[in-house]
């Protein structure tokens, strides 16, 4: 099976960099994804790492180290409308490849 | 139109009761999900469905059944309605697409609540 753990909540203020941090205990993972969820609505794609190293997309990044097991997503210039809860995913390796686990989501508040 | 669309998207109902909740989509995705998500918990995954003949228990398919009547239909059953199934739940696509990018598309997710 597949275990994600992230921060429950961090806070930041307007025009920081927060960094999202995910660690996990896997059995194999096709890739790490992230998710954006804002309250009372559904979870949207935002970021994908297949391999290890940084993927920019304009002001959000994501990283993954398979060797240490950890992943992060990093948020620049930081916008109100950021506040949401993010969650790391992963798409099962082997049998179950049409199976993804995510984690608990963390919580991010963002204060003028 | 939303590519992925959930009915009802609020529903309150008895303890022992059956329901149903819809999920249609066009977007000629192969794979469906139903997740639940309860605060602090994240998304579990109840069932999912790689194409009309294949379904798939998740990590908390008990009390829950599914149907897949089509490649754009895929319904998820409570058959007995208990207070512990008070839950937000959504249904997602996914498509292996170009550059083995997997991405998970929800749709708007229905409130359920059971009294």
């Amino acid at each position: 099976g597949q275990s994600l753990e992230q921060p429950s909540e961090v806070t930041a203020v307007e025009g920081a960099i927060v960094q999202i941090n995910c660690t996990y205990q896997t059995s194999g993972f096709y890739g790490l994804s992230w998710y954006q969820q804002h309250d009372g609505g559904a979870p949207t794609f935002l970021s994908y790492n297949a391999l290890d190293g940084l993927e920019e997309t304009g002001r959000f990044s994501s990283f993954l180290s398979r060797s240490d097991s950890y992943g992060y997503l990093l948020l620049q210039e930081l916008q109100m409308k950021d506040s949401a809860s993010y969650f790391c995913a992963v798409r099962d390796l082997g049998y179950n490849f049409n199976k993804f686990y995510f984690g608990s989501g963390t919580k991010l508040n963002v204060k003028p | 139109d939303a590519d992925v669309t959930q009915t009802p998207r609020n529903r309150i109902t008895k303890t022992g009761k059956r329901i149903m909740l819809e999920c249609s989509q066009t977007k000629g995705h192969d794979r469906m999900y139903w997740y639940r998500q309860d605060p602090g918990l994240g998304l579990r995954l109840i069932y999912y469905s790689f194409d009309v003949k294949d379904i798939n228990k998740g990590e908390i398919s008990d009390g829950y059944s599914v149907s897949r009547q089509a490649q754009a239909k895929f319904s998820l059953s409570l058959e007995s309605a208990i207070p512990n199934q008070t839950a937000l739940y959504f249904c997602a696509t996914s498509d292996f697409g170009g550059d083995y990018i997997d991405t998970q598309y929800f749709g708007p997710g229905t409130r359920l609540t059971v009294l």
